[in-house]
């Protein structure tokens, strides 16, 4: 079955260490994207990708960085420069992103200690 | 930048009865999306939908694009409808991702 698949589930790294969220996907769609989820607060755009190797910021891209070398995949990296990394992380793909629906992850839910 | 706006924000109701969840926006829009999170955090796209009205079994979403205003409805609600339903919107011109609600979070009590 097609889907997305984010790796690992659960992440615990020490602070001032870079992390790399991993996003993969099987359903041929050219949009990939990165949220944020927050407690309280709605999801929010970190990344996004609408082709292979071009990718674009989002609302909260600082202390994040992203790479799209296959159209598969788009892994996140939280940098030591992003003051509050803890969070749920969503990765999120789409044919277009504008006229057809959306497909999820399950999440990886980032604990930096 | 698109608003959007959900209400209520928790809702705790009893097996059996019918549910609504709103959602307003405040600029026009291509699509609007529901989506349902789990506990676990994984999330499932329900409806999307750019005018009238869909169903897929018990749940039903409308929206009027001139009052930019959506309603997501479960009929004859069970527990395991229990989850934070989210409403996000996409906008037209261009593949930059969803903006979100902050989601209802709702219980269904057996």
């Amino acid at each position: 079955d097609g889907g997305i698949t984010q790796s690992p589930k659960y992440l615990f790294r020490k602070e001032g260490q870079n992390v790399t969220l991993s996003c993969e996907q099987n359903l041929n769609h050219d949009a990939m994207y990165w949220y944020r989820q927050d407690p309280g607060q709605g999801l929010r755009l970190i990344y996004y990708s609408q082709i292979v190797n071009d990718f674009q910021k989002g609302d909260i891209a600082e202390g994040y960085s992203v790479s799209r070398e296959k159209k598969e995949s788009f892994p996140l990296t939280v940098t030591s420069a992003q003051k509050n990394p803890t969070a749920f992380y969503l990765c999120a793909s789409s044919i277009d992103g504008q006229f057809y629906g959306y497909t999820f992850g399950s999440g990886t839910r980032l604990t930096v200690v | 930048k698109n608003e959007v706006e959900q209400s209520p924000q928790n809702l705790t109701a009893q097996e059996g009865e019918f549910i609504t969840i709103n959602c307003s926006y405040s600029v026009g829009i291509s699509a609007l999306h529901w989506l349902q999170q789990h506990p676990g955090g994984g999330i499932v796209s329900l409806f999307m939908l750019s005018s009238g009205k869909k169903k897929h079994g018990r749940l039903i979403a409308t929206i009027n694009i001139q009052e930019k205003h959506s309603s997501l409805h479960i009929t004859a609600s069970h527990p395991r409808d229990s989850a934070v339903y989210i409403c996000a919107v996409s906008m037209g011109g261009g593949a930059d991702g969803l903006t979100f609600g902050k989601g209802t979070h709702l219980i269904i009590q057996p």
